[in-house]
């Protein structure tokens, strides 16, 4: 049974970089879309990002000019990146697998996420 | 970007009711590509329904899902105390994949 967990500093000061790990137990990442989700009072469930397998990386627009989510296969770990950090970035950062399907002999995946990590709190403060 | 709204806000039942969640699109959510998620307090949420209408793994079949287009259903057919969660839907057929804001679910 595939497990997530998330891992990084949890305290970030303004204009900094946060950076956050993911580490897949119980699998492989050589297959699915990988994403990040944060969760803030304010607004709610917001997706972040995903990577998948091959390389392939698709951001949200509203954050798209700081984001960067990579993998490592041989650790089996997926990073998030976030530059340039101020108070509305505090949240909790959840990473999750999207979903997937056997169908006709051939695995099919989505973006819908059926595994996700318990979660960590970053705070953005000086 | 595709917007979620949900209704009602909070839903206040007694153990055995049934439980009705709406989740409205600002347009046509592709494939009915839509989730449901249950998320207790302090937890991550958990996914329940997927293409609109496909109970997860291990999910009971007091919960599902329909809807098509703009509009979606959750259904709880009979609430137990182990249900009481906010419910989310997410529209992921569209990038940026969005979420809509929760409908809680108390017990009255």
């Amino acid at each position: 049974q595939v497990q997530l967990q998330e891992s990084g500093p949890g305290l970030v000061k303004p204009s900094e970089t946060l950076s956050l790990t993911c580490t897949v137990y119980g699998g492989s990442i050589s297959s699915s879309y990988w994403s990040w989700i944060r969760q803030s009072p304010g607004k709610g469930l917001e997706w972040i990002g995903y990577m998948y397998y091959s390389g392939s990386a698709n951001y949200n627009p509203s954050l798209k000019s700081r984001v960067t989510i990579s993998l490592d296969t041989s650790k089996t770990q997926f990073s998030l990146t976030l530059t340039s950090v101020t108070a509305a970035d505090t949240a909790v950062y959840y990473c999750a697998r999207g979903g997937s399907r056997w169908y006709e002999g051939r695995f099919y995946y989505f973006f819908y996420m059926d595994v996700w990590g318990k979660g960590t709190t970053v705070t953005v403060s000086s | 970007e595709i917007g979620l709204t949900q209704s009602p806000g909070t839903l206040s039942l007694s153990p055995g009711e049934r439980a009705t969640l709406s989740c409205r699109a600002s347009q046509s959510v592709s494939s009915s590509d839509l989730a449901w998620y249950q998320q207790k307090p302090g937890q991550a949420p958990r996914l329940l329904i997927y293409g609109a209408s496909n109970r997860a793994t291990g999910i009971s079949d007091r919960f599902s899902g329909s809807g098509s287009g703009t509009d979606f259903t959750l259904t709880i057919s009979r609430l137990e105390p182990e249900d009481l969660a906010v419910y989310y839907c997410q529209q992921y057929g569209t990038s940026p994949f969005t979420f809509g804001p929760g409908t809680k679910v108390d017990l009255k």
